[in-house]
């Protein structure tokens, strides 16, 4: 079946310090969402990216789909405490109304 | 105003018993799902329904029914607990969209654990 890995599994920063999760995907992707949890919460919405090669920013965070729809990456900079949490990306396919495949995650830990 | 709602946030329960988690969503949206996150965090889907109707049933134990009413609510009943069921469940709700997916809206989770 369809499988949306992300690695690392887990990063420890120091605060000011840049962060990128890298999210790859077995099969093509329609769209690519991501996704914050934080400790005890639950996932909350980050961004939406549908086009080829498409790149989106938020403040610090800059979203990357690859050009072949099958990767993503989210790159945090200048990390701050309240960046903790667990990212996860989430595959969407043609084809495959409303479900999403999330990946494993990535814990972001940041020491002040 | 909280737009997915989730009833109890924490389910402590023995094994071979039957419990229900209920969800609520306030957002309009006619799509809603069940997804189980492990103890390693990973979030994996097991339902989803659109307009009361069953579109996603993902490889869940039979002992997993959900159930819904009309398009606002799913609620998740299992029967005969086991240990490996213990875990953090959590509602989510979007709007459907003609392709692709659409933004999903979690609950807050229920924590369940069964001793």
């Amino acid at each position: 079946g369809q499988q949306v890995m992300q690695i690392p599994q887990y990063q420890h920063v120091q605060e000011g310090e840049d962060f990128t999760t890298y999210c790859n995907s077995s099969t093509t992707l329609s769209n690519i969402q991501w996704y914050k949890q934080r400790p005890g919460g639950h996932p909350v919405f980050l961004i939406q990216l549908v086009k080829s090669g498409e790149v989106k920013k938020q403040k610090r965070l800059t979203f990357q789909f690859g050009e072949a729809k099958k990767n993503s990456s989210l790159h945090i900079t200048a990390t701050q405490t309240t960046d903790v949490g667990t990212y996860f990306c989430a595959g969407g396919r043609d084809g495959a109304t409303n479900k999403l495949i999330f990946g494993t995650g990535t814990l972001l830990a940041v020491q002040p | 105003d909280t737009a997915v709602s989730q009833t109890p946030k924490y389910l402590v329960t023995q094994m071979g018993n039957d419990k229900s988690i209920k969800c609520e969503q306030n957002l309009g949206h006619d799509t809603m799902y069940w997804y189980k996150q492990d103890s390693k965090k990973f979030l994996k889907i097991m339902f989803s329904y659109n307009n009361k109707e069953l579109i996603i049933n993902e490889t869940v134990p039979n002992r997993f029914s959900p159930k819904s009413p009309d398009k606002a609510h799913l609620n998740l009943h299992i029967n005969s607990l086991e240990l490996g069921d213990s875990a953090v469940y959590f509602c989510a709700s979007s709007q459907t969209r003609l392709a692709g997916v659409e933004t999903q809206y979690f609950g807050p989770g229920t924590r369940l654990l069964v001793l």
